[in-house]
């Protein structure tokens, strides 16, 4: 069945480091991917989404590109803040579900 | 408005106790969904409904129960609930169709004594 890999955290950076999380997919056909974010305490945030291959997403500062051929989208940003301390979620959607990765925590020191 | 908003924010019951959640959206999205997420872990499908209907339940056990009364909210009463059933319920909502992402409301915080 589909599934969504990403890399294990917890993740630890220096304010303004660059930051790559990586996540992988199996899955048939040609699914959406996103990006969830999700904050201390709070629900899930849609990051960003990309709907076909070689389509770039990008918010606030982060951006991944869907790439077919590596069945990958990983997530980067160029220069962190303490404010992106979260866990990462990446995703596909599959029918009426979307399956998660396990998500990684991100700790960004000041 | 993208706004989809639970109550309450948290909630403490006992095993005996029969208690609701409530979710509500009105971005006139069609399909709605209820998930159970644990400490650490992802999200987890319970159920979708797509159109007022029910089109998914991801055999979740009989003492959850999910109501949708209109295409603006989402229910999910509890009853006899175990300990293990503590964690945050999250509430989504999407358009109907594929591509389109899913929108969480801030979740309920659940203990059951």
């Amino acid at each position: 069945g589909d599934s969504v890999t990403q890399m294990e955290g917890p993740v630890t950076l220096s304010e303004e480091a660059f930051l790559t999380i990586n996540c992988t997919y199996t899955a048939t056909g040609y699914p959406s991917l996103f990006w969830y974010v999700q904050y201390p305490g709070e629900g899930l945030q849609l990051l960003l989404k990309a709907t076909k291959a070689d389509d770039k997403g990008s918010n606030k500062g982060f951006e991944a590109t869907y790439r077919k051929e590596t069945t990958s989208f990983h997530l980067e940003k160029g220069s962190v803040q303490v404010s992106d301390s979260a866990v990462y979620f990446c995703a596909l959607n599959r029918d009426d579900k979307i399956i998660f990765g396990k998500g990684t925590r991100l700790h960004i020191l000041p | 408005d993208t706004e989809v908003t639970q109550t309450p924010k948290h909630l403490v019951m006992g095993m005996t106790n029969k208690k609701s959640l409530k979710c509500e959206q009105h971005m006139g999205h069609r399909a709605m969904y209820w998930y159970k997420q644990k400490a650490k872990k992802p999200p987890e499908l319970m159920f979708v409904y797509s159109y007022e209907k029910l089109s998914i339940n991801e055999s979740v056990p009989s003492r959850f129960s999910p109501e949708c009364p209109n295409s603006s909210l989402l229910n999910l009463h509890l009853h006899a609930l175990q300990p293990e059933d503590s964690a945050l319920y999250l509430c989504a909502s999407s358009p109907v169709g594929l591509h389109y992402e899913q929108y969480f409301g801030p979740g309920t915080r659940l203990t059951v004594t």
